[in-house]
C-alpha cells in the first residue's frame, strides 16, 4: 500500500498568513492526490483534485502542486474560515485509497 | 442539489452485526461508483469499501475483508455497509462519499457513528 505521509501534523498561524503544508508519496504516484478540508464537526470537502485543479467552487487562494512523490498544498492568503484539518489522499494506485494523516491549521 | 445521507449507526457490542444504509439524491446514482469511508474519534480518515456503479467492481480495505459487506440498490438510489464481527477498533464515523473521475471523492455525506462497545 502506498502510505502518504503529511507534515507538519499541525500549525500556529495569523489571518493573513501564506500557509504551505506537505504531503509525500511513499512511491510515484503521478499527480493522483487529492486535498480536502475538514472543519471541526464537518464531513471532508475536496478542494484539489489531481494535484492542482481547483474544485468547482473552490477559492483561488487555495493551489496544489507538485508529481510524483512530492506534494504541496498551499493557502495564500489564510482566512479564519479556513481552520481546518487539511488531508491529502492517493488515487493512483488502489485499492485501498489513503490518506495522509492530516495537517491542522490553529489560531495563533 | 446533490445530498448522500447516511443512516443505521448505533451502539453495537463486540462480534455484532450492523447495517449502514447511504440514500442519494440530486444526482444519477446509477452513474457512480461508491465508497464507505470511516474516521475513527479523533483520528484521520480511512478508506473502507468501493463498489462500481453497475456493482462489477468490489474492492475492501484489509481491516474490514472478510467482515464487511458493500452493496448497493440503484432502483433505491441506496448504498450499503454490511458490518459483521465488529470490532472495537470499528468505533468510528461512517462516511459515504461518491467517486468521481479517476479517483476523487467529490460529495460526502454527514457520517453516521458507530460505537462497538460492551
Amino acid at each position: 500500500d502506498i502510505v502518504m505521509t503529511q507534515s507538519p501534523t499541525s500549525m500556529s498561524i495569523s489571518v493573513g498568513d501564506r500557509v504551505t503544508m506537505n504531503c509525500k508519496a511513499s512511491q510515484n504516484v503521478g499527480s493522483n492526490v487529492d486535498w480536502y478540508q475538514q472543519k471541526t464537526g464537518q464531513s471532508p470537502k475536496l478542494l484539489i483534485y489531481k494535484a492542482s485543479n481547483r474544485y468547482t467552487g473552490v477559492p483561488d487562494r487555495f493551489t496544489g502542486s507538485g508529481s510524483g512523490t512530492d506534494f504541496t498544498f498551499t493557502i495564500s492568503n489564510m482566512q479564519a474560515e479556513d481552520l481546518a484539518v487539511y488531508y491529502c489522499m492517493q488515487s493512483n494506485s488502489y485499492p485501498p485509497w489513503t490518506f495522509g494523516g492530516g495537517t491542522k491549521l490553529e489560531l495563533k | 442539489e446533490v445530498q448522500l445521507v447516511e443512516s443505521g449507526g448505533g451502539l453495537v457490542q463486540p462480534g455484532r452485526s450492523l447495517k449502514l444504509s447511504c440514500v442519494a439524491s440530486g444526482f444519477t446514482f446509477s452513474n457512480y461508483g461508491m465508497n464507505w469511508i470511516r474516521q475513527a474519534p479523533g483520528k484521520g480518515l480511512e478508506w473502507v469499501a468501493y463498489i462500481s456503479s453497475g456493482s462489477s467492481y468490489i474492492y475492501y480495505a484489509e481491516t474490514v475483508k472478510g467482515r464487511f459487506t458493500i452493496s448497493r440498490d440503484n432502483a433505491k438510489n441506496t448504498l450499503y455497509l454490511q458490518m459483521t464481527s465488529l470490532r472495537s477498533e470499528d468505533t468510528a464515523l461512517y462516511y459515504c462519499a461518491r467517486r468521481k473521475g479517476p479517483g476523487y471523492f467529490d460529495y460526502w455525506g454527514q457520517g453516521v457513528m458507530v460505537t462497538v462497545s460492551s
